[in-house]
């Protein structure tokens, strides 16, 4: 079945790069996704990648992609604090709008 | 503005007393779909619904009934509600075709059962 595992926790100070990571076990994944939920709010889409590519880079988001690994990474550059959330790793089959996500990692950025 | 609103936002109620949770969404989306937030747990997908009177079971049913009469509209019902249903709930709709299916999420319903 399918499955989405992340790390938990993750504390890093301002100004550094965070890399969260993410396995999924569905090789017939095609979507890959990271949302960022804040406190009290709902989940937002961060980024997302298709099967098919390696990396994709918005801004100060990278997103890699082993699919070899089925790893899945969200690469911040010059964290801030307000970047301090929960972020869920998610994967979708195609053709359909079913998401599984992860348990979600918390990012600390402390000044 | 494009939205996914729920309501209530909060609600404390006592076991055995059935509620509805309301989800609405103004972009004509196809797809609906309930999720429970609990910690460690992550978000498990409850019910979801392609399209109007279709619905399906997620990965944790058991206890809820939904519907979808509009297109609009995916209610969440609770016809006995129990304390391990004390949870945080996610509705959320997409276009079954967009951008990589992304999903858009209403602000959240924290429900406690006493």
């Amino acid at each position: 079945g399918e499955d989405v595992e992340q790390s938990l926790f993750l504390s890093v100070r301002e100004g550094d790069s965070s890399v969260i990571n993410c396995t999924y076990t569905d090789s017939s994944s095609t979507y890959l996704y990271w949302y960022k939920q804040e406190p009290g709010a709902g989940l937002q889409l961060l980024t997302y990648i298709f099967s098919n590519m390696d990396m994709k880079q918005d801004q100060r988001l990278t997103v890699l992609l082993n699919k070899k690994d089925k790893h899945l990474s969200l690469r911040i550059a010059d964290t801030q604090t307000g970047d301090s959330a929960i972020y869920f790793c998610a994967e979708a089959l195609s053709g359909y709008s079913t998401l599984t996500f992860g348990k979600g990692t918390m990012l600390l950025v402390s000044p | 503005e494009a939205q996914v609103t729920q309501n209530p936002r909060y609600l404390i109620t006592v076991t055995g007393k059935k509620l509805t949770v309301t989800c609405s969404q103004n972009m004509n989306h196809e797809y609906m779909s309930w999720y429970r937030q609990d910690p460690g747990l992550g978000l498990r997908q409850i019910y979801y619904s392609m399209n109007v009177e279709v619905t399906d079971k997620g990965d944790v049913p058991e206890g809820y009934k939904v519907s979808r009469k509009e297109k609009r509209n995916f209610p969440l019902i609770l016809e006995s509600p129990s304390p391990n249903q004390t949870s945080l709930y996610f509705c959320a709709s997409s276009a079954n075709r967009g951008r990589g299916n992304e999903q858009f999420f209403g602000p959240g319903t924290r429900l406690t059962v006493l």
